[in-house]
Parts: structure tokens; sequence; C-alpha cells
């Protein structure tokens, strides 16, 4: 089992939609967890990172369930400029070694 | 943005030739990190650093070598390119500050081997 999985997708939402991904992780021991975005042939860039309580940037919301090892990602209202693609970031305690989900693909369609 | 250079950024070689690809950094961050990226196979550690003359490898490093000689640089080798060492290169750092968690990626190096 993959330390960090994520539906690869595509995800196709018309502008406006509310789209929620998931990613799960192995490893009970994580504690560092982050969203990040990547456009097509660009490098990853840093979304957002996830908290316990939970946190918010706009329209995006970022949670973390650690009794069921996952974190989500919300985008309200979703804009043709948020089709990307998201990657998952875990890492874990004692640990500097990032562990990248594979990815997931979310389109945006007028 | 962190100050991550990657050189070159495209290369085309021939197989069996040695490349190097070259990241430096202007932020001082201790870690760095190699990483190649395939369709189907998201982002693969290739060999990661923890200091000057510090590394080690990561999950794909057969085929590869690397050598952090200053804090700013991070370079990886391949000894003698194959087809299969084409793909999209990204070179990271990350602070080891405890509130620096956060991954920086240079914007890649695209190498295709013929």
């Amino acid at each position: 089992r993959k330390e960090v999985e994520q539906d690869p997708g595509p995800f196709n939402v018309p502008e406006g939609a509310t789209v929620a991904f998931n990613c799960t992780y192995s490893n009970s021991a994580s504690q560092s967890f982050f969203w990040y975005r990547q456009d097509c042939r660009k490098e990853p860039k840093l979304l957002m990172s996830v908290y316990s309580s939970g946190n918010e940037d706009g329209r995006f919301t970022a949670q973390l369930n650690r009794a069921s090892q996952y974190i989500s990602l919300l985008i309200r209202d979703s804009k043709l400029s948020d089709s990307a693609t998201y990657l998952c970031v875990v890492t874990s305690g004692g640990s500097y070694i990032p562990t990248f989900g594979r990815g997931t693909s979310l389109i945006v369609h007028p | 943005d962190a100050g991550i250079t990657q050189s070159p950024r495209h290369k085309v070689t021939e197989t069996g030739t040695p490349v190097t690809l070259r990241c430096h950094q202007t932020e001082n961050h201790r870690y760095m990190y190699w990483y190649r990226q395939d369709p189907g196979h998201g982002l693969r550690l290739i060999h990661y650093s923890y200091g000057v003359k510090d590394t080690d490898k990561g999950e794909v490093s057969d085929g590869y070598s690397v050598s952090r000689s200053k804090t700013e640089d991070f370079l990886l080798t391949l000894e003698s390119a194959t087809s299969s060492q084409t793909s999209v290169y990204f070179c990271a750092t990350k602070s080891d500050q405890s509130s620096g968690n956060t991954i920086y990626f240079g914007e890649g190096s695209w190498l295709t081997v013929v």
C-alpha cells in the first residue's frame, strides 16, 4: 500500500461547483500535512498547510482527520483557473523527507 | 517564493553520455532533494541531502549520483544516460527551522535521452 494515496481523477466540474478531494495516509506518526497545486509543465507550489483544527483560505478549506488518517481539500465556487493537479504531501514526525501523493486532476469547464 | 534555480532547463542527450543537472538555492535551506516526475508515478525521490557532503538515496536512485559541496548547490549526475531516464527533474529545498516544513521547488529540468 502506498503511503499517501489520492484518487487521480480527473474530476470534471462546471464553473461555480463545489468539489472535494481526499487523501489518505498510512503512517499514524505523520505530523505535517500540505496541499500543493501543480499546473501543467510547472513545478508544484504550496496551496495551503493543513492544521488539526482545519483551516480556510478564501474558497479553499483544508481539514485533517487523524482518527481516519486522511486530509481533505474543499474548493467552493470553482473557477476555470482552478484547473490543475492537486498534490497531497505528508511528513512524519522526526523525518525531513516528505511523501507525495500522485495527485488529483481537476478540470473546471465553462 | 524560494530562490531555487535549475540548470539546464531543457536538455537532449544521447544514450550513454553523462549528464549533470544543477540546483542552486539562495535561501540557505539545509535540506535539498531531487525528484523525477513521470506520468502514472507522480514525484519520486531520487536522492536527498541533509547538509553539506551529507546525502542519501531515495526510492529511485539507481543510475544517479549526487554531490553537495556547498549549502547552495546540489548536483544530480546521470552517469550514463538511458532512455528510461527521460523525465522532468525537480529540485526542492526545505528549511531546518521547526516552523519551516514547507517544501519549495525549482522550475524543473526537462531531460530527453535519445
